[in-house]
């Protein structure tokens, strides 16, 4: 059973929209949850972070985390051209440093 | 913003040959990591490493794997005897504290090896 699962899209909005990007997971042990974006050729950079269910506002971003579904959202308002890059949810479990990562929404926001 | 710096950013080699991937993580940074990620796939943990030695390792990471950190900044995965199917992107990460928080892991831009 695939532990983190996220649709690889290409996920296409116009500028300005609410980006709605989805994780599910099977093992409920996994306790700590986080968004990485991911621009071409470079590496994995941390959006959000956050360990209870609920959401959590950053700015333009909010994270949301349902562990009663195992299930993780990731909200962008006002989306940006700049926005494009990958977007990939990773997840810990507790007392280890190593993260499990889905394989990234592809999202594109044209101008 | 301080940054994980590796090199090279491509490297290309015969199948058989040994490879040594450099990394210079932060330099205030404790803890330091391999992950890599093929073409299509998914960020795989490799190895991870704090206090001179390998603290946790994935069923990836086998003997012709190893790292190294020869002095006090560099921080290098070794591939002894390369094959085709180690053709990935592999990038390099550090961070303060291990932890079930796992506080802002910085990433490298990575190396993408083409094992041909």
């Amino acid at each position: 059973q695939k532990e983190v699962e996220q649709d690889p899209g290409p996920l296409s909005v116009p500028e300005g929209a609410i980006v709605s990007l989805n994780c599910t997971y099977s093992n409920s042990a996994f306790q700590y949850f986080m968004w990485y974006r991911q621009y071409s050729r470079k590496g994995p950079e941390l959006l959000m972070y956050t360990y209870s269910s609920g959401n959590k506002e950053d700015g333009r971003f909010t994270a949301q985390v349902d562990k009663s579904s195992k299930y993780i959202s990731l909200f962008i308002r006002d989306s940006q051209p700049s926005d494009s890059a990958t977007y990939l949810c990773a997840m810990i479990f507790p007392g280890y440093s190593t993260l499990t990562f889905g394989k990234g929404t592809m999202l594109l926001v044209s101008p | 913003e301080p940054e994980v710096t590796q090199t090279p950013s491509h490297q290309v080699t015969q199948m058989g040959q040994e490879v040594i991937l450099r990394c210079v993580p932060i330099s205030n940074h404790l803890y330091f990591y391999w992950y890599r990620q093929i073409l299509g796939q998914k960020v795989e943990f490799l190895v991870s490493f704090y206090n001179n030695e390998i603290s946790e390792k994935s069923e990836i990471f086998d003997d012709q794997f190893s790292v190294e950190r020869p002095d006090g900044s560099n921080f290098t995965l070794k591939i002894r005897s390369t094959k085709l199917e180690d053709s990935a992107m592999y990038f390099c990460a550090s961070n303060k504290a291990k932890g079930s928080r796992n506080e802002k892991l910085f990433f490298g831009s990575g190396t993408q090896l083409s094992v041909l």
